[in-house]
């Protein structure tokens, strides 16, 4: 069983749509993260959240620490957000991932 | 923000031949980078932490003798794949943790290196 679960694995959007990637994870925590993987390869940390919720720009993310469960969301999708999103949970040192959502927003 | 740089973006090399990638912190000290490898439509698995001056601790299951890292400076980790095999064909990507003895965990990621092994 994975420390980390997401949800939905992929994702198909029209632009403009508001999107939902759902993360839940088993172990304690003392950071929660959210990072970004477009095709190329690249990683961009979005947020890191311990409580509550963080907003930057057209980007939600919010956690639950008692459900242990954390949601990123996107509000007026365009096609530029398409790439993978991936959880990952700090409970110390290091970080456990989750397998990511591809996300996929049409014109 | 803090950034990572990577070296090279990709390679390709010949079977048994040793490939050497780099991560630099640009504009900050980092006491701990992580080495991760991630094949395609997977997730980073974890292969090593690497902390400056001192030797790297290894994943269950990775070969501490075909992934050499050296983490010789506060600014630059390097992970060196010996005898290169097909097999080692992945993208490895580097991590800094930008402090440490603090409650959160903030780590920022590389660019990533493609590694091909023909």
């Amino acid at each position: 069983k994975n420390e980390v679960e997401q949800s939905p694995q992929n994702l198909t959007a029209q632009e403009g749509e508001f999107i939902t990637i759902n993360c839940s994870y088993s172990v304690g925590i003392s950071a929660l993260h959210w990072l970004q993987q477009h095709p190329g390869g690249g990683i961009v940390s979005l947020f890191m959240l311990s409580s509550g919720k963080k907003k930057h720009g057209r980007l939600i993310a919010t956690i639950n620490i008692q459900e242990k469960h954390s949601s990123l969301h996107i509000t007026a999708s365009h096609p530029r957000d398409s790439a993978v999103y991936i959880c990952a949970v700090s409970p110390g040192n290091q970080f456990y991932f989750g397998t990511g959502t591809s996300l996929t927003v049409i014109p | 923000g803090a950034v990572v740089s990577q070296h090279p973006s990709r390679v390709i090399c010949k079977s048994g031949t040793s490939v050497k990638i780099e991560c630099r912190s640009l504009d900050f000290q980092a006491t701990t980078m992580f080495w991760y490898r991630q094949f395609p439509k997977q997730s980073l698995m974890l292969m090593a932490t690497s902390n400056e001056g001192s030797k790297a601790t290894y994943e269950q299951g990775v070969e501490k003798d075909k992934f050499l890292i050296n983490h010789a400076s506060l600014t630059l980790s390097t992970l060196t794949v010996t005898s290169a095999h097909p097999e080692d064909s992945s993208f490895y990507i580097c991590s800094a943790r930008v402090r440490a003895g603090v409650p959160y965990n903030e780590q920022f990621f590389g660019p990533g290196t493609r590694l091909t092994v023909l």
